[in-house]
């Protein structure tokens, strides 16, 4: 299964289904994105990113797309798993805007 | 290798007191990020440094706020006086900027209850 939050504060998740969190950005000049993970009790912790000459980026597990036409940056989770469980940003706006970002709970 | 160490980890005291948070960055970044995180605002950016130099601080709230980075391996964030308004977590967090940019490194943060 799949699941995906549209810039929702709460994102809840199956185990083991993929997760897919969304992010807008408005600044077309922006070539650098970044995707954060933070776990509770933790400062926000680097997991992925990716620049403008590219669209998709993988990592182990996460996968991040980058549609620059509809300027639309979102970070897939593959198998999720109850360790992902976190608030994930993507700062906007030279990367210091992380607002309250969107929290991902992974239900076993 | 370690990383950005913020300290006190934990600090709780009474309103109107001063209170004095601090950061080592990592060894060879550049530029130093003070965040404030709550509830209801998430986390926000209160003041960067770039080679010491402060280069935006919109984000302090107001005058009982200042942060100083007398070097590249040492910064402070102070409030005095401190209210309860002031309680949240405050985040410090390092980076090399360059010609390319980096992802910030962030400490563990400091967990300020002001009562």
């Amino acid at each position: 299964g799949e699941s995906v939050g549209l810039h929702l504060p709460t994102l809840s998740v199956q185990e083991g289904d993929n997760s897919i969190i969304n992010c807008a950005y408005s600044n077309s000049a922006s070539d650098y994105f970044i995707w954060y993970k933070q776990e509770s009790g933790k400062g926000p912790q680097f997991i992925i990113d990716i620049r403008s000459n590219m669209d998709k980026r993988q990592g182990q597990r996460v996968t991040v797309l980058l549609n620059k036409t509809v300027k639309h940056l979102s970070l897939q989770i593959a198998a999720t798993q109850p360790g992902d469980s976190a608030v994930y940003f993507c700062p906007s706006a030279g990367k210091l805007i992380f607002g309250q970002g969107t929290t991902l709970q992974v239900k076993p | 290798d370690a990383g950005v160490i913020q300290s006190p980890r934990h600090e709780v005291t009474e309103m109107g007191q001063e209170v004095t948070l601090r950061c080592k960055p990592i060894s060879g970044h550049n530029s130093l990020f003070w965040y404030r995180q709550t509830m209801m605002r998430g986390l926000e950016l209160l003041i960067y440094f770039n080679n010491n130099v402060p280069i935006d601080d919109s984000g302090m709230p107001e005058d009982r706020f200042s942060a100083k980075m007398p070097n590249a391996s040492f910064s402070t964030l102070k409030i005095q006086p401190s209210e309860p308004r002031d309680s949240a977590v405050y985040f410090c967090a390092s980076s090399f900027r360059g010609r390319s940019s980096q992802p910030q490194h962030f400490g563990d943060g400091t967990r300020l209850s002001i009562l």
